[in-house]
């Protein structure tokens, strides 16, 4: 069974523009979460999705948004870049959230010029 | 939100030794998990444990959920061991500790 598959792993941008990262989840994982790792602030959750829906959301600006696709693949986008957005964004996935395992994908590395 | 800390921040060990990884959470959780971060950035899943002891070969993990607090051993260690250990706790939402950064050398 393929893991959680995210793409691209690198991406450069500079500031005020918009990218997007995708996320295909471990087959049968209805669950899809994006979390952001920098050296400062660690690891922070960004959101939930479930069912195409939006089950949870962190802390960010509305800058940060997602989407679920019927198929259970996942996409972030980040609109107006800012160099602080410059981090490790990691997408992970289990069957419907709760009380499971979580599965990580490989991140994307985003460096914001 | 919960609060995840992690203990010691740093560990260097010689091939062959044991350690014992802590994390203490601010609050009761359902869902507590054990991640190893490799040299690549790769979040690698070692336990979902909310409470209890597992063991997995050489590693073994004990959460004591009463008293909001678990436990990660590493026995005979190996050089591919080396990375950074991430306790989690939540359910939808996950809190992450701060790490421990653990170099094992030959």
């Amino acid at each position: 069974k393929a893991g959680v598959t995210q793409t691209p792993r690198y991406l450069i941008k500079t500031r005020g523009q918009q990218v997007t990262l995708s996320c295909s989840p471990i087959s049968g994982h209805r669950s899809v979460s994006w979390y952001q790792q920098t050296p400062g602030q660690g690891l922070q959750f960004l959101f939930e999705y479930f069912s195409e829906t939006q089950r949870n959301k962190g802390n960010f600006p509305g800058r940060f948004s997602g989407r679920q696709f019927s198929n259970s693949r996942s996409e972030m986008n980040v609109s107006t870049l800012e160099l602080g957005d410059s981090a490790l964004y990691l997408c992970a996935s289990s069957l419907s959230g709760g009380r499971e395992k979580l599965f990580f994908g490989s991140g994307t590395q985003l460096s914001v010029l | 939100g919960i609060q995840v800390e992690q203990s010691p921040p740093d560990l260097i060990l010689q091939e062959g030794a044991n350690s014992t990884l802590r994390c203490n959470f601010s609050d009761s959780v359902n869902n507590l998990q054990w991640f190893h971060q490799n040299p690549w950035g790769q979040l690698i899943n070692l336990f979902y444990i909310p409470s209890g002891t597992k063991q997995n070969g050489r590693l073994s993990a004990t959460t004591v959920a009463t008293e909001r607090y678990s436990l990660l051993y590493i026995s005979s260690s190996q050089t591919t061991d080396s990375g950074v250990y991430f306790c989690a706790v939540g359910g939808y939402q996950f809190y992450f500790g701060t790490g421990t950064s653990l170099t094992v050398i030959p």
